[in-house]
């Protein structure tokens, strides 16, 4: 089987930097994925790590390290409109498309 | 940019009833998928498809269930008999298979509501 452990909640303020933590636990580790979900819509694809390392995308970045079983989702200069959930989601193997999601992190942005 | 449509968003029906969901995936998609969320809960994979045929079900998707894409660009999902415990959000989702591969893209979903 596998698991993801991420925090259930995460607060801030607008322009702060937070850091969601998410441990795995799977066979066939392929790679990472971070999703954004606002209010139960479409979860929307952030990033992905296949490989160790940061991946930045605009206010936005991700982290792997494949030999603590660990990564982060970083995001900087917080707006409102990122309160949402954020579930990390672990790819098994090269099967496209198959992940095993995280429970996933409300992150709350106040003014 | 491009997107996954579901219909209906909304759909209300009777335990031991069949229900029909609906998605077209993106037009120059090869990989469909379904995932569903139960509220409050974590997203789950029920199918994909590629090919015109299943190529991974999770053990969710048991014989209640079937996956078809009857045209070129309709992809459904069919519960045959509900059950109070298949209420949740059921998003359809598909990958391009020929660039950035580890995308998915999920439409807006469609909450099922089995009473």
């Amino acid at each position: 089987g596998q698991s993801l452990e991420q925090p259930s909640e995460v607060t801030a303020v607008e322009g702060a930097i937070v850091q969601i933590n998410c441990t795995y636990q799977t066979s066939g580790f392929y790679g990472l994925s971070w999703y954004q979900q606002h209010d139960g819509g479409a979860p929307t694809f952030l990033s992905y790590n296949a490989l160790d390392g940061l991946e930045e995308t605009g206010r936005f970045s991700s982290f792997l390290s494949r030999s603590d079983s660990y990564g982060y989702l970083l995001l900087q200069e917080l707006q409102m409109k990122d309160s949402a959930s954020y579930f990390c989601a672990v790819q098994r193997g090269s099967t496209l498309g198959r992940l095993y999601f995280g429970r996933g992190t409300q992150l709350t942005v106040w003014p | 940019e491009p997107e996954v449509t579901q219909t209906p968003s909304h759909q209300v029906t009777q335990m031991g009833q069949e229900v029909i969901l609906r998605c077209v995936p993106i037009s120059n998609h090869l990989y469909f998928y379904w995932y569903r969320q139960i509220l409050g809960q974590k997203v789950e994979f029920l199918v994909s498809f590629y090919n015109n045929e299943i190529s991974e079900k999770s053990e969710i998707f048991d014989d209640q269930f079937s996956v078809e894409r009857p045209d070129g660009s309709n992809f459904t999902l069919k519960i045959r008999s509900t059950k109070l415990e298949d209420s949740a959000m059921y998003f359809c989702a598909s990958i391009e298979g020929g660039g950035t591969n580890e995308k998915l893209f999920f439409g807006s979903g469609t909450q099922l509501s089995v009473l």
